[in-house]
């Protein structure tokens, strides 16, 4: 059975990096067949999709955040990560990793998410 | 981007009715159109996929139709266990983007 699980500081102070790891297990991420991406959902809000990466490191970005935001892959440890410097209290979020069926873009394993807070 | 647009955003029924959410797209998104429910402090579950294919695992009462722009998701007898928040989303064009949420509350 697949599993992701997301890991990271759960409190990132304003303007700083945010690091997220997304550890996968019962599966490998060298897939032809799917991405890999990070979703995130401020409290009490809607998803929003940040970004994807392919095993071979192609890579996916919302323009929204694309200045931003870099995503990679390390396919020896089938982790991929999240980084998003420059941080505000807009971007405090429940963060989820999941990953993306190539073919239809659906989301068809998530991890459970990680809360993150930006504060001073 | 493209915009999605869910109706209702909120929704109250009781177990065993039939219920209806509509995902509207802001230009066609011919069928790459997914359907997830998520409960309180737990991640998003896929249920449909491609505008009308049921998700591995889900039970058949939930059903999708549609394509270009108007989508529909219909849960045929609701359980207590489908009182969550749907959204949709669509994968055609980056960025992909969810639409607001529709709220299926207990009446």
């Amino acid at each position: 059975q697949l599993q992701l699980q997301e890991s990271g500081p759960g409190l990132v102070k304003p303007s700083e990096t945010l690091s997220l790891i997304c550890t996968v297990s019962g599966g490998s991420i060298s897939s032809n067949d799917y991405y890999w991406g990070w979703v995130r959902q401020p409290p009490g809000k809607g998803l929003e999709w940040i970004g994807s990466i392919y095993y071979s490191g192609s890579t996916y970005y919302n323009p929204s955040l694309k200045s931003r935001v870099t995503i990679s892959v390390d396919t020896s440890k089938n982790q991929f990560s999240l980084k998003l410097n420059s941080m505000t209290a807009a971007d405090t979020a429940v963060y989820y990793c999941a990953r993306r069926n190539k073919r239809y873009g659906s989301g068809d394993y998530w991890g459970p998410g990680t809360l993150v807070t930006v504060s001073s | 981007d493209i915009q999605m647009t869910q109706s209702p955003s909120s929704l109250s029924a009781s177990v065993g009715d039939r219920v209806t959410i509509t995902c509207r797209a802001s230009q066609s998104i011919s069928t790459f159109l997914n359907w997830y429910h998520q409960k309180p402090g737990k991640a998003p579950k896929l249920l449909i996929y491609a505008a009308s294919t049921l998700q591995s695992g889900v039970p058949s009462r939930f059903s999708g139709s549609g394509s270009g722009t108007d989508f529909t998701l219909t849960i045929s007898s609701l359980q207590p266990e489908d009182f969550a928040t749907y959204y949709c989303q669509q994968s055609y064009s980056t960025p992909s983007t969810f639409g607001q949420g529709t709220r299926l509350e207990i009446k």
